[in-house]
């Protein structure tokens, strides 16, 4: 079965960095895009990025262009998040997600805080 | 962006009854390949959300056929007939036509009575 497994979330400082790490298993890792998908405590769901299933193309949401980068690794079929120049607004859980126009797996998510 | 407006925000079904949620989109969701990218999501308290429905009217696997979607380029419905206890949660609808981004909705809570 389709499981997806976010890790590398905790409490960071602002201005600080962080990657997130999504482990992919049950299905064919490298024939799908692959997608991040957070949402802020209490509220509803926003976008961050989304990545080719050979990484040619990448985009992310302009809340988060030029801090945040999106990559996999198709042989280790991983998918991660680089999150860099981190502000209160970014605390939220992140949930990697199979596809983009359709997401339709999601992980549990990882929840990232932003504080001092 | 796209906006994504639901309505209503929060909805109050009695058991059995059928509940029925509105989503517009501020630009028409066709995209240039003929699809229509409208997806609908239900998240339960402490869980990631689960795709429901997807270009509009599909159902994925599992989905009970209670679940039903409809609409077309901007205005967009679903419908849950005999609502059940375990339907309760949030539904989300969402847009994977136009980027930047692909949007969501603000949610709507559903609440079994």
């Amino acid at each position: 079965q389709v499981q997806l497994v976010e890790s590398g979330g905790g409490l960071v400082k602002p201005g600080g960095s962080l990657r997130l790490s999504c482990a992919a298993s049950g299905f064919t890792f490298s024939d799908f895009y692959m997608s991040w998908i957070r949402q802020a405590p209490g509220k509803g769901l926003e976008w961050v990025s989304y990545i080719s299933s050979s990484s040619t193309y990448r985009n992310d949401a302009d809340s988060v262009k030029g801090r945040f980068t999106i990559s996999r690794d198709n042989a280790k079929n991983s998918l991660y998040l680089q999150m860099n120049s981190l502000r209160a607004e970014d605390t939220a859980v992140y949930y990697c997600a199979r596809g983009s126009r359709e997401p339709d797996y999601w992980g549990q998510g990882t929840l990232v805080t932003v504080s001092s | 962006d796209v906006v994504m407006t639901q309505s209503p925000l929060y909805l109050p079904v009695t058991l059995g009854q059928t509940a029925s949620i509105s989503c517009r989109s501020s630009q028409s969701l066709v995209y240039s390949d003929g699809n229509t990218y409208l997806n609908w999501f239900r998240q339960r308290p402490g869980q990631s959300p689960r795709r429901l429905i997807y270009k509009i009217s599909n159902r994925d696997s599992g989905v009970p056929d209670r679940f039903s979607g409809s609409g077309s380029g901007t205005d967009f419905t679903l419908k849950i007939s005999r609502v059940e206890a375990e339907d309760a949660g949030v539904y989300y609808c969402m847009q994977g036509t136009h980027w930047p981004p692909y949007t969501f909705g603000q949610g709507t809570k559903l609440e079994i009575k």
